[in-house]
């Protein structure tokens, strides 16, 4: 079973930030958080991992308590093409580990 | 942007066919996957594939399934003898090899209806 929870929906306002939480207290030392999204039957598309520090890329950012047992998914300007699951995954390091899916958050963003 | 691709995008099939779903990996990923995900229910694991073998696969992944890279370039699930409740989004995956934070690449799925 997934080692995440997520909250099931939540609702952002385009053009403004939409922050994303997980919880994952129970993350080994050796275990990275990835986010993936789906856009409505898509297949689920990478958007951004980290072990400990606080990452960003082109499309979000991450930030990770110090404890690592939560973190935050940021979209910095939601738009409406952002609306979709939201999936937060804990994952030991190595191409050949497989991503066990939650139910992940639904994230609607409305005009 | 490389990507993975994926075809049929639909196949409908009638109860106890074969089907063969294909898939295009990233060129230089070594790490193949393949996931379903039922209408309405979460993305389940199926099964990863590295140098030619089986490196994983899930309880679902039962002897009517099987996979394939037949060449350099395809990877390939096949359900012997299809059943209603097989039919489900297939989606494929590739990424790198190695121990490194390999993020997966998923393709746009294969909706496999059966009838």
């Amino acid at each position: 079973d997934a080692k995440t929870t997520q909250p099931t929906s939540m609702d952002c306002a385009e053009g403004r930030a939409a922050n994303l939480p997980c919880n994952h207290s129970t993350i080994s030392g050796n275990e990275y958080v990835y986010w993936y999204r789906q856009i409505h039957s898509q297949g689920p598309q990478y958007i951004i991992h980290g072990l400990k520090n606080n990452e960003t890329n082109e499309m979000a950012s991450l930030i990770i308590t110090e404890d690592r047992k939560s973190s935050t998914l940021i979209l910095p300007h939601a738009t409406l093409r952002d609306t979709a699951v939201y999936y937060c995954i804990v994952r030991v390091s190595g191409g050949y580990n497989k991503l066990i899916f939650g139910a992940g958050t639904r994230l609607a963003v409305h005009p | 942007e490389p990507e993975v691709t994926q075809t049929p995008s639909h196949q409908v099939t009638q109860m106890g066919q074969e089907v063969i779903l294909r898939c295009v990996p990233i060129s230089n990923h070594l790490y193949f996957y393949w996931y379903r995900q039922i209408l309405g229910q979460k993305v389940e694991f199926l099964v990863s594939f590295y140098n030619n073998e089986i490196s994983e696969k899930s309880e679902i992944f039962d002897d009517q399934f099987s996979v394939e890279r037949p060449d350099g370039s395809n990877f390939t699930l096949k359900i012997r003898s299809t059943k209603l409740e097989d039919s489900a989004m297939y989606f494929c995956a590739s990424s790198e090899a190695g121990s490194g934070p390999y993020e997966q690449y998923f393709g746009p799925g294969t909706r496999l209806t059966v009838t």
